[in-house]
C-alpha cells in the first residue's frame, strides 16, 4: 500500500532553513503530484507547495518565495526547504500525494513531523 | 486566493444522529471540493473528492453534495468513530486552501 514518511530535524533556529524529506513507498514518485502541507494552531491547514512527476513545482505565494521543493527519484523521496524561518513557521508538516493537479484530493498523507522554530 | 468558510465551527451530536456541515467558497470552484476527517494527533484522511465522490473504503453513511460555491458534508447515523474534526478543501486552483474546520463532538 502507499505510504509516506516525513523525516528531519524537530527544531530549527530562527533565520535558518527548515529541511524535511518525505520517503514514499508502495508507488513510484515518478507519477502524480507530491505536496507539502502544514498545520499550526494559529493558521489551520496550509498548503505549502507541490512537485510533480516532471519536476514542475508550485508553491504558496503567502510564503514569499522562501520555499524550495525537490525530488530524488532514485530514492523515491521528495524534500522541502523553507528558508529564513520564524516562530510563525512552527507547525506539524505533512507530505501528501494528489493524483492530479486539480480536482483530486490529497489521498495519502504522512503521519506528520512537528517542527519547532526556537533559539 | 479562494477563501473557504465552514459552518458551524463546532457541533454537538449523539450517536445515531444525522449532521450536516457546510462549506462556502469565495468564488465558484465548480465541483473541485474535497472533505477530510482528522482525529487528534493524526493526519487528515480524505473522505470525499469532487464534491460527492466517496474514496474507497469510506463508509456510505458519509455523503457530499453541492457545486459552485456551496457544499455540504452529511453524515447519517453517527458512529462513535465519527467524532472528529472535518475540513473542506478546494482543488480548483492554487494555492489550494482549506476551511477552518468543524469539530464534531459527542453530546
Amino acid at each position: 500500500q502507499v505510504q509516506l514518511q516525513e523525516s528531519g530535524p524537530g527544531m530549527v533556529k530562527p533565520a535558518e532553513t527548515l529541511s524535511l524529506t518525505c520517503t514514499v513507498s508502495g508507488t513510484s514518485i515518478s507519477n502524480y503530484y507530491w505536496n507539502w502541507i502544514r498545520q499550526s494552531p494559529g493558521k489551520g491547514l496550509e498548503w505549502i507547495g507541490y512537485i510533480n512527476y516532471s519536476g514542475t513545482t508550485n508553491d504558496n505565494p503567502s510564503l514569499k518565495s522562501r520555499v524550495a521543493i525537490s525530488v530524488d527519484t532514485s530514492k523515491n523521496q521528495f524534500s522541502l526547504k523553507l528558508r529564513s524561518v520564524t516562530a510563525a513557521d512552527t507547525a506539524v508538516y505533512y507530505c501528501a500525494r494528489a493524483l492530479a493537479r486539480y480536482t483530486q484530493p490529497f489521498d495519502h498523507w504522512g503521519q506528520g513531523a512537528l517542527v519547532t522554530v526556537s533559539s | 486566493d479562494i477563501q473557504m468558510t465552514q459552518s458551524p465551527t463546532s457541533l454537538s451530536a449523539s450517536v445515531g444522529d444525522r449532521v450536516n456541515i457546510t462549506c462556502r467558497a469565495s468564488q465558484t470552484i465548480y465541483t473541485s471540493l474535497n472533505w477530510y476527517q482528522q482525529k487528534s494527533g493524526r493526519a487528515p484522511k480524505a473522505l470525499i473528492y469532487a464534491a460527492s465522490n466517496l474514496l474507497s473504503g469510506v463508509p456510505s453513511r458519509f455523503s457530499g453534495s453541492g457545486s459552485g460555491t456551496d457544499f455540504t458534508l452529511t453524515i447519517v447515523s453517527l458512529q462513535p468513530e465519527d467524532f472528529a474534526t472535518y475540513y473542506c478543501q478546494q482543488s480548483f486552483s492554487t494555492p489550494y486552501t482549506f476551511g477552518q474546520g468543524t469539530k464534531l463532538e459527542i453530546k
